[in-house]
Order: C-alpha cells, then structure tokens, then sequence
C-alpha cells in the first residue's frame, strides 16, 4: 500500500539554525498537511496545503514557519530560525481530496530535537 | 471552537477484555469525528470516523465507537482485547470535514496477558 513518507526520521539542531523538514506524500494525492505534536501535549494542525498554496493554518504557523511543494513529489516544512520550543514530532499527511471519503495519510513523523 | 478531551493518559485491560476509551467533544457546529492509532515508530491510522450517518460507527480491527450527542462523547470500544491492539489512540474533531484536524492528547492501551 503506498504510504506517506518522511525523513530524517530525527533531526537535531541548535536554537537559531534553519531546519528542513522533508515528505513525500502518496504521488496521486492532492491535499497536503503538516501536523506536530510537542512531548506530552496533543497533536497540533499547522497547515494545509493545496494547488501549491497555504488554504489553511493554525495560529502556530507564524512567519518563521513555511511550507513548499519544489517539485511534483516532495512537501517541506522549513523553520528559518529554530527555538527551544520547536522541539516536537512533526507529521506530514496527505489525502486525495478534502471530503470525507478520503482520509488522511500520516506519515511516521520527524523528531526535531532543537537544543 | 472545536476541542477533545481524552480521560485517561494510560488505560491497562487483560487480554480478552472489553476496551473502552473515553472521548469527549466541544464543537459549535456538528462536528466530524475520528479516532487515530499510533503504533511505536508510526504515523497515525484511521480507525474510524462519524460523519452523521449513523451513530454507531464500526472501524478496522474490531473497534466501534457511538456518538452520543446528549453526552458529548465518542467513545472507543472493542469487545474483546488482543495483544496487537497496544499502542496509542487519539480522538479528533473537526468542523471542516477532512481538514485542521483538532486531536485529543492521546491514551496509551497496554494489554495484560
């Protein structure tokens, strides 16, 4: 069965430093998200993204956040100056449409660890 | 707003047992409702959903969950308990459909042998 997948699988990096997140979403799927989930806490929507631009996003989401597809296969999240705070799991999911008949796909998270 | 409330962080049954986990939504317009498992080193799996079809929703591996509006709550069951079905569930809200899914924190289920 085709899956969501996402790398690094962790990521550790000093407070300060630009990180990249990397997903591969399930190649006919159009919708893409970007989930976290801070240790202990719940897992949090960031963004939604479709027709190569943001339809939704959490108050998180702030200008240090941003999300691109830069090619037919990949959808990053890019933090240009991580925090302490950032540390988190974060989950990339895609689906192939925003109905309800089309769920979506999670991937297996990326531990970002900022230190 | 939408929220969750999972009661209970960790729930421990003996295998063979009835699994019940509790879910509890605010919404202000009649919601959608999912419940996700998370096995170690995954992404999270749709179990099932409510999309006001019908109140009893069943889902894969023999989970079903009720929606109950009086109560506010969908809760999670499973008659009997197996060894595979450890791992962690989350309970979501959405106004939007499939979209801004809104999570609960989680229960962990440990099955006893």
């Amino acid at each position: 069965e085709p899956e969501v997948t996402q790398t690094p699988s962790h990521q550790v990096t000093q407070m300060g430093q630009e990180v990249i997140l990397r997903c591969v979403p399930i190649s006919n799927h159009l919708y893409f998200y970007w989930y976290r989930q801070i240790l202990g806490q719940k897992v949090e929507f960031l963004v939604s993204f479709y027709n190569n631009e943001i339809s939704e996003k959490s108050e998180i989401f702030d200008d240090q956040f941003s999300v691109e597809r830069p090619d037919g296969s990949n959808f990053t999240l890019k933090i240009r100056s991580t925090k302490l705070e950032d540390s988190a799991m974060y989950f990339c999911a895609s689906s192939e449409s925003r109905g309800l008949n089309s769920p979506l796909h999670f991937g297996n998270g990326t531990r970002l660890t900022v230190t | 707003a939408q929220s969750v409330t999972q009661l209970g962080s960790h729930v421990s049954v003996s295998e063979g047992a009835l699994v019940l986990l509790r879910c509890n939504y605010s919404s202000s317009v009649p919601p959608y409702l999912f419940w996700y498992v998370q096995y170690p080193n995954q992404g999270l799996q749709l179990l099932l959903k409510y999309t006001s079809a019908a109140t009893l929703v069943k889902g894969i591996n023999g989970f079903e969950a009720e929606f109950k509006k009086s109560e506010t709550s969908f809760h999670l069951t499973k008659p009997s308990a197996h060894m595979s079905d450890a791992a962690e569930y989350f309970c979501a809200v959405s106004e939007f459909g499939n979209e801004k899914l809104t999570f609960g924190t989680g229960t962990r289920l440990t099955i006893i042998p």
